[in-house]
Parts: C-alpha cells; sequence; structure tokens
C-alpha cells in the first residue's frame, strides 16, 4: 500500500491555466507538506497544513493555494500558471509537531512532474 | 547563511565507500536527516541523528555529526550501484513547526 500517494504523476499544461495536484496519506498523519523541487533539485518547503490550518508558508505566491477537505488529503491549486512554476512537487506527511516529540519524520509522495508550456 | 550546503557530485567505485558531507545552518536543529531520491522517485528518509549523538551506525550507514562545526555526513560501506542517486541531507529548525530545510543535494555516481 502506498503511504502518500499523488496524482498525477506528470502534468503538462499551457500558461494561463489552472491547475490541482491531488495527495492522500493513509498513515493516520495529522500534518501534510507540499514542497517544490526545481530543475536544480533545490527543494524548498511551500506549505504545511495542520488540523485543516496553515501553519506555514514560505514567501509562496498566492496564486498557490493548499486545500484540505480532510487530514487524509492536502490538495495544491494553482491558479494562472506560469514558466516559472515548471518544476517537480512533492507532498509529505508527518505526525503533528510537538515540542520534545522524537523524530517527527516526513514521509514523502513519488512526485507530480509540472510542465507549463 | 540560510542554505544547507552540499557538494553537488560524487562518484565512487563498487565496492568503496563513499562520503556525503553537508553543512547545516542552525546549531539549534534538533534532528538532522538523510534523504535518498532514486531517479524520477520520492524521498527515501534513510536515516536520521539527535543532536545530541556524534554518531550513529545502520547497517551500512555511518552518519557523522559535529554539532560545534555544524557539520553531517553520510557514509555509505561497500557502495553497490543500487546506491546511485541523490542525497539530500535535511535539517529540523527550531520554528515552532516541523519545518525541514533541505540541503541542494548530492548527487552519487557508483561506477561498476
Amino acid at each position: 500500500d502506498t503511504a502518500v500517494s499523488q496524482t498525477p504523476k506528470y502534468l503538462v499544461t499551457q500558461m494561463g491555466n489552472d491547475k490541482s495536484i491531488k495527495c492522500e496519506q493513509n498513515l493516520g498523519h495529522d500534518t501534510m507538506y507540499w514542497y517544490k523541487q526545481d530543475s536544480k533539485k533545490f527543494l524548498k518547503i511551500m506549505f504545511s497544513y495542520n488540523n485543516k490550518e496553515l501553519i506555514i508558508n514560505e514567501t509562496v505566491p498566492n496564486r498557490f493555494s493548499p486545500k484540505s477537505p480532510d487530514k487524509a488529503h492536502l490538495n495544491l491549486h494553482i491558479n494562472s500558471l506560469e514558466l516559472g512554476d515548471s518544476a517537480v512537487y512533492f507532498c509529505a506527511s508527518s505526525h503533528i509537531y510537538r515540542e520534545g516529540l522524537t523524530k517527527n519524520i516526513q514521509y514523502f509522495g513519488a512526485g507530480t512532474r509540472l510542465s507549463v508550456l | 547563511g540560510e542554505d544547507v550546503e552540499q557538494s553537488l557530485f560524487l562518484s565512487v567505485r563498487e565496492g568503496d565507500s563513499s562520503v556525503i558531507n553537508c553543512t547545516y545552518t542552525d546549531s539549534s536543529s534538533t534532528y538532522l536527516y538523510w534523504y535518498k531520491q532514486e531517479p524520477g522517485a520520492g524521498l527515501q528518509l534513510l536515516t536520521y541523528i539527535f543532536s545530541n549523538m556524534d554518531m550513529k551506525q545502520d547497517q551500512r550507514l555511518t552518519v557523522l555529526l559535529n554539532k560545534k562545526d555544524k557539520h553531517l555526513s553520510l557514509r555509505i560501506a561497500d557502495t553497490q550501484t543500487g546506491d546511485s542517486a541523490i542525497y539530500f541531507c535535511a535539517e529540523r529548525r527550531q520554528t515552532g513547526a516541523n519545518n525541514l530545510f533541505f540541503g541542494t543535494g548530492t548527487r552519487l555516481t557508483v561506477i561498476p
């Protein structure tokens, strides 16, 4: 069973379109994340969601909006796609962060490769 | 600086040891992680170390931590062709959330 699954695996679209990437986890985790990996493989946190509440947003344009219908899902919606949005987007999940809680390991999905033409 | 730094490339011969180095940024980071990314795949956690440890060994993997210099390394013994991948170190900073900050990744190539 796949622990963190993302769909689609590949997404090719035109500039200006709106698209969504879905993420689901079956690990019973409370917190989910979206990361962006650019063409040079740099990996940066975009969002994390905890109990339906956005808890971080690292200077991501407001064209990107995470949507969480329930604690097992965190979808990423992108409006007005730009060329610079082309990247691989990774979803991850972990138990809720608490100070002193050990490990808080994040488990990653396989990624969605977005190409904006 | 803000960035977690790693060398971009490393090539080793099959059977040799590989050492991948990382310099992290926050001396109060509690956990440091090593993730592996194979081509076209997601990130797989390899191992982690708590900041009050100097060393952790897990089968062929040895992690060394030098807190004073904020230096982390991953040694892979008896490197195999299946170890070819990109290796990312990550630190969990003390920001009140489970924020992971990743290094630039080191592409390990194992030569048969």
